[in-house]
């Protein structure tokens, strides 16, 4: 089944304890992204990937990291969560259609608690 | 800064359709224009997308007006389970796609 798979789907931790949120696909796509979605905020882009070893920043790329080694796994990290990362992470991938993404397909979500 | 302006929120009968607007009105001559949809908490559903030109697949309809500067996405028959934010995304460049805060659509029996 063609699908994108995010793990942990909740995690509750502590402020500063370093953290890997995994995204992975099996559509063999080449772009991947990561969101945060907050109340009245809706959905805003994290970190995007064009294609393995290419990542570009979002709107919100502050206290994150990602990488692209491989072109299924996109992890998101947070090498020092801070309580204003609460929040709830959404994966997507998507295939490029002359060179743009074309429509992305979500993984489930992940909810995030930093006491 | 958003490049989209919806409604917060709007009503529709179940069975009747459901028209939800969106402006786009600083979009540019090669930019998409996107729909997708989620449900509760769920990832975020792809429903349809257009450059110029109306589409139509088997969710929905996409009315592009003839400047580009607004579209309207059209559920011929809205049931229960359409009941969903919907978010209209002009895709800015590579890569990046911004979601605003989108239509909260109540399909109502």
């Amino acid at each position: 089944e063609a699908q994108v798979t995010q793990n942990p789907r909740y995690l509750i931790t502590v402020t500063g304890k370093k953290l890997t949120v995994t995204c992975s696909q099996n559509m063999n796509h080449e772009y991947m992204s990561w969101y945060r979605q907050d109340p009245g905020l809706g959905l805003r882009q994290i970190y995007y990937s064009m294609n393995v070893e290419v990542t570009d920043k979002g709107d919100v790329p502050e206290g994150y990291k990602v990488s692209r080694k491989e072109k299924r796994n996109f992890p998101l990290i947070l090498e020092s969560p801070s309580p204003n990362q609460t929040s709830l992470y959404f994966c997507a991938s998507s295939p490029l259609l002359a060179g743009e993404p074309e429509t992305q397909y979500f993984g489930p979500g992940t909810r995030l608690l930093v006491l | 800064d958003a490049k989209t302006t919806q409604p917060p929120s709007m009503d529709c009968a179940e069975g009747r359709a459901a028209n939800l607007p969106c402006n786009h009105s600083t979009i540019s001559g090669n930019e998409y224009v996107y729909w997708y949809r989620q449900i509760h908490s769920q990832g975020p559903q792809y429903i349809i997308h257009g450059l110029k030109n109306n589409e139509t697949n088997e969710m929905a309809s996409l009315i592009i007006t003839e400047d580009r500067k607004s579209s309207t996405l059209i559920l011929p028959h809205a049931t229960l389970r359409d009941t969903a934010v919907y978010y209209c995304i002009v895709r800015l460049g590579s890569g990046d796609m911004r979601f605003g805060a989108g239509t909260r659509l109540t399909v109502k029996p």
